[in-house]
């Protein structure tokens, strides 16, 4: 049972123009959102994370977008950049007796095209 | 510099032989973290660890064993039980109770078995 879904395995964009990263979840109980930014063979990097009592967090050129009805979260980059092109994933937080882990849906690669 | 160091980055093994995987942090975190990565399926959580002497079984912990006996150390083996150990190992930290519970990832070790 997939909990944290990202549906578009791939997305490519002009640079300059907004990137648009989609995440869907499941289960009501995640309280915090964050999404990674993947090289190959490197470890992810944090980028982002939005609480659910939030609706919107922004960091520069990325903005996180929480819809809570539709348990539906959105990463936006904007303008897009070459060394913007790599795996994205989004990770949900969980707390179930006591210990804190992370759900990870199974990541979009993003392609900047200069 | 602080951070987190996964040994070896790469790793050859034969059927039927158990490996360790090593994972030292000196960020003073809490919590430490394996997932695996394997192509399409994006990250999976095997084994973590709040405190020290203490883990819990993630998503896919079959075939695998930690132990915890530092705080800065958490390291892994992959049993010759995993009927499918090829894959990128990936090893995290965190601080726990910290809101969002933003991970910290280290390099990774990418394990092929022959």
């Amino acid at each position: 049972d997939q909990q944290v879904k990202q549906n578009s395995p791939s997305l490519s964009v002009q640079e300059g123009r907004i990137s648009i990263l989609n995440c869907d979840y499941t289960n009501s109980m995640f309280d915090y959102f964050l999404w990674y930014k993947k090289y190959p063979a490197e470890g992810p990097t944090f980028l982002i994370s939005i609480s659910s009592i939030k609706d919107k967090n922004e960091d520069g050129r990325f903005t996180v977008f929480l819809n809570k009805s539709a348990k539906h979260l959105s990463l936006h980059i904007v303008p897009s950049q070459p060394g913007d092109s790599a795996v994205y994933f989004c990770a949900a937080k969980i707390t179930q007796g006591g210990s804190e882990k992370l759900v990870f849906g199974k990541g979009t690669k993003l392609t900047v095209n200069p | 510099d602080g951070g987190i160091t996964q040994s070896p980055k790469y790793l050859f093994r034969k059927e039927g032989q158990n490996v360790t995987l090593s994972c030292e942090q000196n960020l003073n975190h809490d919590a430490m973290y394996w997932y695996r990565q394997d192509p399409g399926q994006g990250l999976r959580l095997i084994y973590y660890s709040q405190i020290v002497n203490d883990f819990q079984k993630g998503d896919i912990a079959e075939g695998y064993s930690v132990s915890r006996e530092k705080k800065e150390s958490f390291p892994l083996t992959v049993t010759s039980a995993q009927k499918n150990p090829t894959a990128f190992y990936l090893c995290a930290s965190s601080r726990i109770r910290s809101g969002a519970n933003v991970l910290t990832f280290g390099a990774g070790s990418r394990l092929t078995v022959l």
